[in-house]
Parts: structure tokens; sequence; C-alpha cells
């Protein structure tokens, strides 16, 4: 079975900060991973995967992501924050190994960016 | 390319009823998977299709119900509506069930009453 944790149901942080959204995950064979972003009312907008070489990857609107093995986590990140990146954001999981497209999600996070 | 369109945006039934979701995915695509969204359970996977296939499973009753055409869009049906079915209904679609990103659409939200 695959899960993944999200840690916090809400992040803040002014704008122009940096901003990181945490993410673990857990899966018994390789992962493919994944941010999605989701707008009030709207469905979910692909940001980032991971899918083998780099740890860093980067993605859509000057997002990106850290993968670590060891650790198992997949924290987004962005160096300046911008007030339109507030937005529920999550992270999925996927086993390479299982044959399924199926995702797994975590429970998400809404990211509040202050003027 | 036009994306993932999902009918209808809206849709609010009784409970008792059934309701019939559909999903067109991107053009090319073949896999098709739906997930359910709730504010307390956050998103669930009920099925995914490829090639007319179901591949996958998510543990939801047999009220939930799915099939996927021969132009790759899916329909999802649940009979006997119950409160707790209310929900954002999400399809998403990838170029081959080995694809790694899927592309969502804006779903359906369904309100039982």
């Amino acid at each position: 079975a695959q899960s993944v944790a999200q840690p916090e149901d809400q992040v803040n942080v002014a704008e122009g900060n940096p901003l990181t959204v945490k993410c673990t995950y857990s899966v018994s064979g390789n992962p493919y991973l994944f941010w999605y972003v989701q707008y009030p009312n709207r469905g979910l907008q692909f940001l980032l995967k991971y899918i083998t070489g780099d740890n860093l990857v980067k993605g859509s609107y000057g997002f990106e992501a850290e993968f670590n093995k060891s650790q198992t986590s997949f924290h987004l990140k962005k160096p300046s924050a911008l007030v339109s990146d507030s937005a529920l954001y999550f992270c999925a999981v996927r086993d390479r190994n299982s044959g399924y497209s199926t995702l797994t999600f975590g429970k998400g996070t809404m990211l509040l960016v202050s003027p | 390319k036009a994306g993932v369109t999902q009918t209808p945006r809206y849709l609010i039934k009784t409970r008792g009823q059934q309701v019939t979701l559909s999903c067109s995915p991107i053009s090319g695509h073949r896999s098709v998977s739906w997930y359910q969204q709730t504010p307390g359970q956050g998103l669930q996977f009920l099925f995914e299709y490829f090639s007319e296939t179901q591949r996958n499973k998510g543990n939801f009753p047999g009220r939930f119900s799915g099939r996927q055409f021969s132009n790759s869009r899916s329909e999802m049906n649940v009979s006997t509506l119950e409160l707790g079915d209310s929900a954002l209904y999400l399809c998403a679609s990838s170029f081959s069930d080995r694809d790694t990103e899927a592309f969502f659409g804006q779903g359906t939200r369904l309100t039982v009453v």
C-alpha cells in the first residue's frame, strides 16, 4: 500500500519570502512523485514531477521540489512567494512497479500568501 | 489542444436517485481515472480505465460503477445516492497506462439533498 503525508493543513508566508510545503511518502516500490495545485472551484493543475535523475526538480510558476530518498520526502519550494500562489497544494505518489496509473494523494496543504 | 472535459459541472440530486457523470479525455489519451474529493476524506481513487478495460478500482461500494468507450470517453454512475456521496468528482487522463503525469478536468460538483 502507498500513502502520502502532508503534515501541515495550512502554511502562511509573506509575499516575497521563501515557501516550503512538506510532503513525505510511503511506497513499496520506487516512486513517481507529483505536486498538483487546486484553485477554488477548479480541478487539479500539474506543477511538477520526480521520475528519476536529479533530486531537484523544477516545475511551473517558479516552483521546485527536492526528492530525498533516505527521508522519503518530496518538499515543494519556491524562493519568493506571490499572493497569487495562494491555493491548495497536493502531493501525490504512484508506485512505478504497480502497473497502474493510480495516484495516492495527501490531504492537501492550504498555502496563504499575505501581501 | 482541449483539456479534459467533464460534464455537467454542477448537479443536484435527491437521495435514492442515480447519476451519471461524463469525462472526455485529452485527444489521444487512452487512460482515464476518477477521483472523489470531499473535505473530510480528501482525494480518493475510484477507478482507472485503459482501452475500455477497468485496470484498478478503489475501495468504494458497488453503487459506484464506471465504463470507458472506444473513443476513450468515460462515464461513472452512482446508484441509490446517499448524502455522503456529495463531493467533487474529478476525472484525469493520461496518454497511456505507463504515462507519468495525469491531467485533470475541472470536476463535477455533485450535491445530494
